[in-house]
């Protein structure tokens, strides 16, 4: 059973720092992982897909990466802004199940 | 990529009645989802809405609480029926774009039930 967790809960920083999100699965046959933002009380935003075969996606000052071996996939968010300021959720789409299975979020805050 | 639309966006219910949510695609997608997000959780799959067939349920989750309808392939709903307190959340439709296998997600429903 896929299982997809992240680290840290929560994180606090000044703005313009560099930021390093984690997230981790057990099971490593997916079709890809998907990094979503979520505003209080909004729906999900997705940011970036990476699909099973790539190493990383780009996307203006965010970029993910995986690496399936070990069950990692990190965000890295450049030069922060408090417009940043949301919950993170990495989501893991499995090929046994074809369900996303969503991690429980960094919620992060970007302070002037 | 697909833009989803969900009615309504909020509501405010009183225990034993029923509240059906909409959720409409603007593009055909094979595979329609329904999330639950209780307050400051993460995304729990109720049921995948399968166009012309019953849905599939996730553990603990059932049709007589839960029914769902798929009429095609842009439009789905979901009835919260008999609805206590512990049923308050925001509810989250999703689609699944093919080839890529990307998804996305509706704006949620925020259900308070008094």
């Amino acid at each position: 059973k896929q299982e997809v967790t992240q680290i840290p809960a929560a994180l606090s920083v000044p703005e313009g720092e560099n930021l390093v999100l984690n997230c981790s699965f057990t099971d490593s046959a997916i079709y890809n992982l998907q990094w979503f933002r979520q505003d209080p009380g909004k729906g999900l935003t997705s940011l970036l897909l990476i699909q099973s075969s790539q190493r990383e996606q780009t996307s203006g000052r965010l970029n993910a990466s995986l690496d399936k071996s070990s069950g990692r996939s990190t965000l890295y968010i450049a030069a922060s802004q408090p417009g940043d300021s949301a919950t993170y959720l990495c989501a893991a789409l499995s090929y046994n199940t074809d369900k996303l299975i969503f991690g429980t979020g960094t919620r992060l805050q970007v302070f002037p | 990529s697909a833009v989803i639309s969900q009615k309504p966006s909020r509501d405010i219910c009183q225990r034993g009645t029923s509240l059906t949510i909409q959720c409409q695609v603007d593009s055909q997608v094979t595979m329609m989802f329904w999330y639950r997000q209780q307050p400051g959780q993460s995304l729990t799959l109720i049921a995948t809405a399968n166009q012309g067939s019953e849905a599939t349920y996730e553990s603990g989750f059932v049709i007589d609480k839960f029914p769902i309808s798929r009429p095609n392939l842009t439009f789905s709903t979901l009835t919260v029926s008999n609805m206590s307190p512990e049923d308050s959340s925001i509810y989250l439709c999703s689609a699944l774009d093919s080839p890529s296998y990307e998804q996305y997600f509706g704006p949620g429903t925020r259900l308070t039930v008094t």
